[in-house]
């Protein structure tokens, strides 16, 4: 079984602040891990993914993310936001063994930049 | 464009109506998915199913069913017994060895 712990539902920031949304994990196997972002009435969209190799993974729109293994996280930041960063981000897990196709979400973080 | 159809965009039923759910893709993905999103619940899975002929129930199956019979597309159906079925519903896809999801935009949902 395997789940994802999203502990802020909303994160307000103030314009070109940095800001961290954060992402537990738990799993019995090892895992992909994803960042999705959402906006208004739409689909989501692939931020970045931590498969295999370097902790640190870089995404779109200035976005990266850390996969720390000891503590189960895989913590989203950017250095300075901007208003068009506001929408709804989802962490997201998968089992890497081969036939594992289910994709376990997080509950979301309502990201809400401040002019 | 390859990507992941979802029709309609809006739909209307009423209570106690059957109501199917478009989902088709174009990239020759094997697994595909259905997802409920509800305000401050994040994604929950409905059905997935890894191949053509076969699916598997997900966290919330109750309610809801699925077919298979073609690779590109993957309807579902929410029934009458679906007793909260007003919601947003998304479909995704991702390859056999492939890693994550596309999704499509979506369908809302409501029942009236």
């Amino acid at each position: 079984a395997q789940s994802v712990t999203q502990l802020d539902s909303q994160v307000p920031v103030f314009e070109e602040a940095p800001v961290e949304l954060r992402c537990n994990y738990s799993s019995s196997v090892s895992v992909y891990l994803f960042w999705y972002v959402q906006y208004p009435n739409q689909g989501l969209q692939l931020l970045l993914k931590y498969l295999s190799g370097s902790t640190l993974v870089k995404g779109i729109n200035g976005f990266e993310a850390e996969f720390n293994k000891s503590q189960t996280s895989f913590h989203l930041r950017k250095p300075s936001v901007h208003i068009s960063d506001t929408a709804e981000y989802f962490c997201a897990v998968r089992g890497s063994n081969f036939g594992n196709e289910k994709l376990t979400f997080g509950t979301g973080t309502r990201l809400t930049i401040i002019p | 464009d390859g990507g992941i159809t979802q029709s309609p965009k809006y739909l209307f039923r009423k209570e106690g109506q059957n109501v199917t759910l478009s989902c088709e893709q174009n990239l020759n993905h094997d697994a595909m998915y259905w997802y409920r999103q509800d305000p401050g619940q994040g994604l929950r899975l409905i059905y997935y199913s890894q191949i053509v002929n076969d699916f598997q129930k997900g966290d919330i199956a109750e309610g809801y069913s699925v077919s298979r019979e073609k690779k590109e597309s993957f309807p579902l159906t929410v029934t009458s017994a679906q007793k909260n079925p007003t919601a947003f519903y998304l479909c995704a896809s991702s390859a056999k060895r492939g890693t994550e999801a596309f999704f499509g935009q979506g369908t809302r949902l409501t029942v009236v």
